[in-house]
Formats: C-alpha cells, sequence, structure tokens
C-alpha cells in the first residue's frame, strides 16, 4: 500500500496564477483532509470531507476550493494564488471523522512570489 | 472554537533522559487526544492517543496521561534515543467535530 499519496511534492507560483494540488489514498478510508503547516503554528485545517460526495470548511478555507473526486481522491484547489498561502500543504485521510488516526501525505511546498 | 497550546516550542535532552512535553486544551467537549510525530521532510504519524474515559496510556518508551478537570494532556519518552529526535504535535478533538486542532509544536532534539 502506498497510503497517502501527493502531487507535486513541490510547486513555485507567480501571484494570481492556478493550481491544483493533487491527494489520493488507496486505504479505502471514508474522510479526507487538507492541511496547511506554517512556522510556529501548527497544522491547520482548511477543508475536509467526511465521506463521499460531501466537502466542509475547516478553519481556514478562504482562497480555497476542493474536490472529492471519488473516495480515493480529494484535490485542492488555489484560483488566484497569494503570497499569504506559501506554506507545505498536507492531505489526510481516516476511516472515519473524529477520534480516528489521520494518515498523513509527504507534503508539498508552496511558494507564492 | 477549540485552542490548543503547546509547549515548550524545543526541546533539548541528553540520550537516555526522559523528555515531557504539554498541551493544554480550551473545549471541555474535547475527547480525543492524539500525538502525532514528524521527522524532517515527512507528514506527521500517530505515535499514541487517549481518549477522555482513560487517565494515562503508554506503549513502550512512550506515554500519555491527560487530566480532564485541569484540561491538559502531557506526552512522555522515557530512555530518549537520537531517533526520537523530531517535531512532536498533540491534539484534540471531539469524536463528533471533524475539526481537529493542533498544537504549535515542539521540536525535540536528543543529543547522543
Amino acid at each position: 500500500n502506498a497510503g497517502v499519496t501527493q502531487t507535486p511534492k513541490f510547486q513555485v507560483l507567480k501571484t494570481g496564477q492556478s493550481m491544483t494540488l493533487q491527494c489520493a489514498q488507496d486505504m479505502n478510508h471514508n474522510s479526507m483532509y487538507w492541511y496547511r503547516q506554517d512556522p510556529g503554528m501548527g497544522l491547520r485545517l482548511i477543508y475536509y470531507s467526511a465521506s463521499e460526495g460531501t466537502t466542509d470548511k475547516g478553519e481556514v478555507p478562504n482562497g480555497y476550493n476542493v474536490s472529492r473526486l471519488n473516495k480515493r481522491e480529494f484535490s485542492l484547489r488555489l484560483e488566484s494564488a497569494a503570497p499569504s498561502q506559501t506554506s507545505v500543504y498536507f492531505c489526510a485521510s481516516s476511516e472515519g471523522t473524529g477520534s480516528y488516526e489521520q494518515y498523513f501525505g509527504p507534503g508539498t511546498r508552496l511558494t507564492v512570489t | 472554537g477549540e485552542n490548543v497550546e503547546q509547549h515548550p516550542s524545543t526541546l533539548s535532552v541528553q540520550e537516555g533522559d526522559s523528555a515531557v512535553i504539554k498541551c493544554t486544551y480550551s473545549d471541555s467537549a474535547s475527547n480525543y487526544f492524539p500525538w502525532y510525530k514528524q521527522e524532517l521532510g515527512k507528514g506527521p504519524q500517530l505515535i499514541i492517543d487517549i481518549r477522555s474515559n482513560v487517565g494515562e496510556k503508554k506503549d513502550q518508551r512512550i506515554a500519555v496521561t491527560l487530566n480532564k478537570t485541569a484540561k491538559h494532556f502531557s506526552l512522555h519518552i522515557t530512555e530518549t534515543q537520537p531517533e526520537d529526535s523530531a517535531v512532536y504535535f498533540c491534539a484534540a478533538s471531539t469524536a463528533w467535530n471533524n475539526d481537529m486542532r493542533f498544537g504549535a509544536g515542539t521540536r525535540l532534539t536528543v543529543k547522543p
């Protein structure tokens, strides 16, 4: 099992450009998440999908959109990138929401200039 | 919403010593408290978790204690080894809440 995979690993964007971060899991998990990690701030939830066909906002959703393409895949889209979105982005999955272990991908380091 | 504070932000110990990281949370409804370890260039990985119906849980050299009255929980690592060097995150959530809140992290360095 590959677990949770993310593409790309690194990306540099100019302000105003758009891009989509891809995430896939092969553990047959129902729930998937997108976090951003900034120095000194831990992980903050951007969006999550409790189950296929549903998505909800987390703590910091502004400037992002998500799509739960199917049970395996959950993508994060930046429509018009801003320097404040420079961060490391992690995708995670779990069997269910709440008190289940979350499995994290290796992350995408995004720089917006 | 939930707010999780974690201390210290950095911790340096000698190999073989113990390390303790402490977290406090604000939402009394929180009942699930995981700890994640993040090695350089990788995603966080769960090392231990505790639910509110127990006060302590141990797994080999790692233990977690929970004080629901005071709303704090701690990670204890005994007989530390250089491979324990990493960033550790605490988190808190409820069984019905999908918004798990993480602490800011503790960078642990174990000196050989």
